[in-house]
């Protein structure tokens, strides 16, 4: 079984701070991972994704993560928070032939002006 | 815009009553995936049709049932609806039947009173 941890249900930081949102995961396969960003009343946007390849992954809107196989951790950065970013991030696992995400619990990123 | 389609946005229904939430895949995407994402149980995956065939079962209720059709559009149906139903329904899809990236609808958000 797979599973996702996320480390903090909300995270708030001031606008042009680092973001740092946490996710650890389980896996007993090679996992494939995922960050998606839920803004207030829509739906799952794909930020970024981890397939294999580069273990440090660029995403959309300045975001990314770096998978570490010896942590177990695929944490999402973003060098300078701005005021858009206020969502809600979710990390996902899944793997090859597996036919589901599995995902974690969310972290409501506030960002303070 | 993920290119998925999901209608109605929402719906307002009450206990014991049958509803039937719609989505349309991106094109091209022989995969649909429902996810249910309520405030306790957080996002969970439902089941996953590819090509017209059930391909796989998360945690879905068997008063739930999906169905993907020739074109590819996929219903859910919900069936003796209790209160506990009422959250947001996720439809996704992706190009591959597993493991590849899959894009999210804007869900729909379901009120059982």
């Amino acid at each position: 079984a797979q599973s996702v941890t996320q480390l903090g249900s909300h995270v708030s930081v001031s606008e042009g701070a680092l973001v740092l949102l946490r996710c650890n995961y389980s896996s007993s396969v090679p996992p494939y991972l995922f960050w998606y960003v839920q803004y207030p009343n829509q739906g799952l946007q794909l930020l970024l994704k981890y397939t294999s390849a580069a273990t440090l992954v660029k995403g959309i809107n300045g975001f990314e993560a770096e998978f570490k196989k010896s942590e177990t951790s695929f944490h999402l950065t973003k060098p300078s928070a701005h005021m858009s970013d206020a969502a809600e991030y979710f990390c996902a696992v899944t793997s090859f032939g597996n036919e589901k995400l599995t995902f974690g619990t969310g972290t409501r990123l506030t960002i303070i002006p | 815009d993920s290119g998925v389609t999901q209608t109605p946005k929402h719906l307002i229904t009450a206990t014991g009553q049958r509803v039937t939430l719609r989505c349309s895949p991106r094109s091209g995407d022989l995969s649909v995936y429902w996810y249910q994402q309520s405030l306790d149980q957080g996002l969970q995956f439902l089941i996953q049709y590819y090509n017209g065939e059930e391909r796989a079962k998360g945690n879905i209720l068997e008063r739930f049932s999906a169905q993907q059709f020739p074109d590819l559009h996929s219903e859910l149906n919900l069936s003796s609806l209790e209160l506990g139903d009422s959250a947001l329904y996720f439809c996704a899809s992706s190009a591959t039947a597993g493991q590849g990236t899959q894009y999210f609808g804007p869900g729909t958000r379901l009120l059982v009173l």
